[in-house]
């Protein structure tokens, strides 16, 4: 199998944190990429993750966990800016990235 | 600015026509990828070029084709057009290796068809 599974939309309040959960098919499982998307506008790449733990940039920390098979983007200080799309995307062996249906995060004031 | 550009930004055209859309690539990456996104959906890869060859195909119906060309700018091409192509469609560059795999996408053509 080759699908993600994101939820599709998550509300957090300005200031506070939230997690995105994706979970993939290990087939082929080279490492997991978040990408983050504004209403009308182009995918643009946040982190990458090939080996257990947490990667931060910023207020947005990426963890990949490969023994469960999951991974999460973190997203702290919320600003109405990051009201957005986030897609994962995990990369196989044959250098092909397979996407998430992505979640779109509504932030309220 | 993602280094990635596609002409043209809109395109409106009726059904049953053809259309060619234009992607030139961040210098010096060797990979292009091509995807659909319709209204409030997710991206839908169609296409994956790599210095020229084809390397991996997604969803791409029989009635669209791509190529990269030797400047390594590539080419969409969407015939007999319907409905239900009206979408976003992105363009994205990459180095094409394995593992990191980071794209950067270009601003997208949008695509009516009436």
């Amino acid at each position: 199998g080759q699908s993600l599974e994101q939820p599709s939309e998550v509300t957090a309040v300005e200031g506070a944190i939230v997690q995105i959960n994706c979970t993939y098919q290990t087939s082929g499982f080279y490492g997991l990429s978040w990408y983050q998307q504004h209403d009308g506008g182009a995918p643009t790449f946040l982190s990458y993750n090939a080996l257990d733990g947490l990667e931060e940039t910023g207020r947005f920390s990426s963890f990949l966990s490969r023994s469960d098979s999951y991974g999460y983007l973190l997203l702290q200080e919320l600003q109405m800016k990051d009201s957005a799309s986030y897609f994962c995307a995990r990369s196989r062996s044959n250098y092909q990235l397979i996407w998430g249906a992505g979640t779109k995060l509504i932030i309220k004031p | 600015d993602s280094g990635v550009t596609q002409t043209p930004k809109h395109l409106i055209t009726a059904t049953g026509q053809r259309v060619t859309l234009r992607c030139s690539p961040r210098s010096g990456d060797l990979s292009v990828y091509w995807y659909q996104q319709s209204l409030d959906q997710g991206l839908q890869f169609l296409i994956q070029y790599y210095n020229g060859e084809e390397r991996a195909k997604g969803n791409i119906l029989e009635r669209f084709s791509a190529q990269q060309f030797p400047d390594l700018h590539s080419e969409l091409n969407l015939s007999s057009l319907e409905l239900g192509d009206s979408a976003l469609y992105f363009c994205a560059s990459g180095p094409g290796l394995a593992g990191r795999n980071e794209q950067f996408f270009g601003p997208g053509t949008r695509l009516t068809v009436l």
